[in-house]
């Protein structure tokens, strides 16, 4: 079955403990991205990669760092978490985003204390 | 920059009726655009797409919207609410010259009986 699989679905976490959100698709996928939901703000980018070792910054890049050392994989990196990074995150992939079919993680809920 | 405007945050609609949710963007170019659907815990789902042509597409789950170049817009429309279609919907736009997309900010729709 064609999916984006998130890792983990919810985290409660406190200030400054570095945490992982892992992405992983399994329909070769060139790209990649990461997204926050916060209410009243819709979906905000926040970083992507157009392939292997090719990342660049999406809309609110600050406090997330990404890696593209695979093909299947994104994970996105919260170094030192704040309360203010606490969202709703969502992956996606794409064959090509220009078309814009982009297929969605269920999401990571992230609590930051 | 594109960029996307939903005005309507929440819609509430009696099951039966027709439902228009409303979409204006900015784009410098012959925009591409989309519609997506996240139901309750769930990540997001293409609902349908126009590149060119026919101005009027239809997409899943009995789902249409019409381009108006003129006006800017890409409303959604359904000629007939059906209670699971409660969700919140996300319109988008892209392009060819863009490596991603931009959402607006979602209107719930609300399903009364």
């Amino acid at each position: 079955e064609a999916q984006v699989t998130q890792n983990p679905r919810y985290l409660i976490t406190v200030t400054g403990k570095k945490l992982t959100v892992t992405c992983s698709q399994n329909m070769n996928h060139e790209y990649m991205s990461w997204y926050r939901q916060d209410p009243g703000l819709g979906l905000r980018q926040i970083y992507y990669s157009m392939n292997v070792e090719v990342t660049d910054k999406g809309d609110v890049p600050e406090g997330y760092k990404v890696s593209r050392k695979e093909k299947r994989n994104f994970p996105l990196i919260l170094e030192s978490p704040s309360p203010n990074q606490t969202s709703l995150y969502f992956c996606a992939s794409s064959s090509d985003v220009r078309v814009g079919e982009l297929f969605f993680g269920e999401g990571s809920r992230l609590t930051v204390l | 920059a594109q960029s996307v405007t939903q005005p309507d945050i929440h819609i509430t609609v009696s099951e039966g009726a027709s439902l228009e949710l409303r979409c204006n963007y900015s784009y410098g170019a012959t925009p591409y655009l989309f519609w997506y659907v996240q139901s309750p815990g769930q990540g997001l789902q293409l609902l349908l797409k126009y590149f060119s042509g026919d101005t009027l597409v239809q997409g899943i789950k009995g789902f249409e919207a019409e381009f108006k170049r003129s006006q800017s817009s890409f409303n959604l429309r359904k000629p007939s609410v059906h209670w699971s279609d409660a969700a919140e919907y996300f319109c988008a736009v892209g392009g060819s010259g863009y490596s991603t997309l931009t959402f607006g900010k979602g209107t719930m729709l609300l399903v009364s009986p």
